[in-house]
């Protein structure tokens, strides 16, 4: 009962460094967004792909890129890593997503916590 | 611009009572989805209970029930009979319905300790 598997779960990069953050749902989710949770806030929306083939911007976009490789997976890629990206990570799927499907919820993976020295 | 509010930092309840986390929230569309999410120590996100702005009733899932008040714009979570298990940060979120798709806006969360 994996749900939403996130590789690695702890990272330490220096600055200027590339990365890429793995992320795959085994539940035939249409929909999975990238979150970033910095402390004392909620988490912020850096991308998300609403289904297979598409990805969109959400609203911490700069510093990241992200690839739907198929329905299953959605990857992170810090091309230059900055200490100001030193976050925890969370991959999340859902059933599918529109304007007239938003009572989805989201499911979570267990997170990946970032340090960019 | 939709918003989350939650006003409560931290909360303390004691073991078997019932607590409150207050969550209101600002949104100009008449369609959306309100969410509560646990985060316990250990970091993952669990997911505890919905609220749709067109349900008539309040939600409830097992201990956990939401006060909707759609007028106040708020959805507080209740957890009745409290368990040293529910210690942990929860968030409330909400999702648009109109022009937010992928969008969920969470709030900055209540960290709650059940004293023993």
């Amino acid at each position: 009962n994996a749900g939403v598997t996130q590789t690695p779960k702890f990272q330490v990069l220096k600055t200027g460094q590339s990365m890429t953050l793995q992320c795959a749902q085994d539940m035939n989710h249409n929909s999975m967004y990238w979150y970033r949770q910095d402390p004392g806030m909620g988490l912020r929306l850096i991308y998300y792909s609403a289904s297979e083939g598409t990805t969109d911007k959400g609203e911490v976009p700069n510093g990241y890129n992200v690839s739907r490789l198929n329905k299953r997976e959605f990857s992170l890629r810090l091309e230059s890593a900055a200490p100001s990206q030193t976050s925890v990570y969370f991959c999340a799927s859902s059933e599918r997503d529109s304007a007239t499907a938003f009572n989805q919820p989201q499911h979570f993976g267990d997170g990946t916590r970032l340090s960019i020295l | 611009a939709q918003k989350i509010t939650q006003t409560q930092p931290g909360m303390f309840v004691q073991e078997k009572e019932a607590v409150t986390l207050d969550c209101t929230y600002d949104t100009s569309d008449p369609s959306y989805g309100l969410f509560w999410y646990k985060q316990p120590s250990s970091g993952e996100m669990i997911f505890l209970i919905y609220q749709g702005s067109y349900d008539q009733q309040n939600a409830t899932e097992g201990r956990y029930s939401l006060n909707f008040q759609k007028a106040r714009k708020s959805a507080n979570l209740v957890i009745s009979a409290s368990q040293l298990g529910d210690s942990a940060m929860y968030f409330c979120a909400m999702r648009g319905g109109s022009s937010n798709t992928g969008k969920l806006i969470f709030g900055q969360g209540t960290t709650l300790q059940v004293k023993p």
